[in-house]
């Protein structure tokens, strides 16, 4: 268990809808970052918050969008759902920003778009 | 932009026995950090093994070790006496100062009883 939780586990739902994926990182982490894992593309890096501020952007679609509250937890908004946006979405928290740093990953949430 | 390869879709490996996992990386960057991540069937990624750039030392860790060739820039995992339990796919990642992570292909290891 790495200390990151991410709910739901799993969600199925329709083309056009949108939903939210929930992450809570290990007590005392300021930095959160979320990662699509997909057939296709592999594991890709989507966004990067530290300490409610984002911080970088990858290969993340405009009908993403994400953000950290002040309790540092991370909420990922995916809207216009597409059957390509299936994947498994990760979580991953650190300590701080950089390079040094470890991230320790959830358990994700597998998304099912029909 | 950074890049990193995994060249071994697939590999197989006798319990007990050795095997070593290749990743190459390109970068211009000289302060960068390596990883190797473990999938099992859960789907759950975990940390097996870090490098520093700026250590010449091979990291190690218990049964795992690597081999970091800075000049070739490649970043090989050791996995010593297998075990049923290391059956997975495996992740070669690279990140720089900025943070994010960057990950190969992956490599799924079988392990044979």
């Amino acid at each position: 268990d790495s200390g990151v939780t991410q709910t739901p586990k799993h969600l199925i739902t329709a083309t056009g809808q949108r939903v939210t994926l929930r992450c809570s990182p290990r007590s005392g982490d300021l930095s959160v970052y979320w990662y699509q894992q997909s057939l296709d593309q592999g594991l890709q890096f989507l966004i990067q918050y530290y300490n409610g501020e984002e911080r970088a952007k990858g290969n993340i679609l405009e009908r993403f969008s994400a953000q950290q509250f002040p309790d540092l937890h991370s909420e990922l908004n995916l809207s216009s759902l597409e059957l390509g946006d299936s994947a498994l979405y990760f979580c991953a928290s650190s300590p701080r920003e950089g390079g040094r740093e470890t991230q320790y990953f959830g358990p994700g949430t597998r998304l099912l778009v029909l | 932009a950074q890049t990193v390869t995994q060249s071994q879709p697939e590999m197989s490996v006798q319990e007990a026995e050795t095997v070593t996992l290749s990743c190459t990386y390109d970068t211009s960057e000289s302060d960068y950090y390596l990883f190797w991540y473990k999938q099992p069937p859960s789907r759950q990624m975990i940390l097996v093994i870090r490098q520093e750039a700026y250590k010449q030392q091979n990291a190690t860790e218990n049964r795992f070790s690597v081999n970091f060739q800075k000049a070739a820039k490649s970043f090989s995992l050791k996995i010593s006496d297998s075990q049923l339990g290391d059956a997975a796919m495996y992740f070669c990642a690279y990140r720089s100062g900025l943070g994010k992570l960057i990950f190969g292909q992956g490599t799924t290891l079988q392990v044979k009883p």
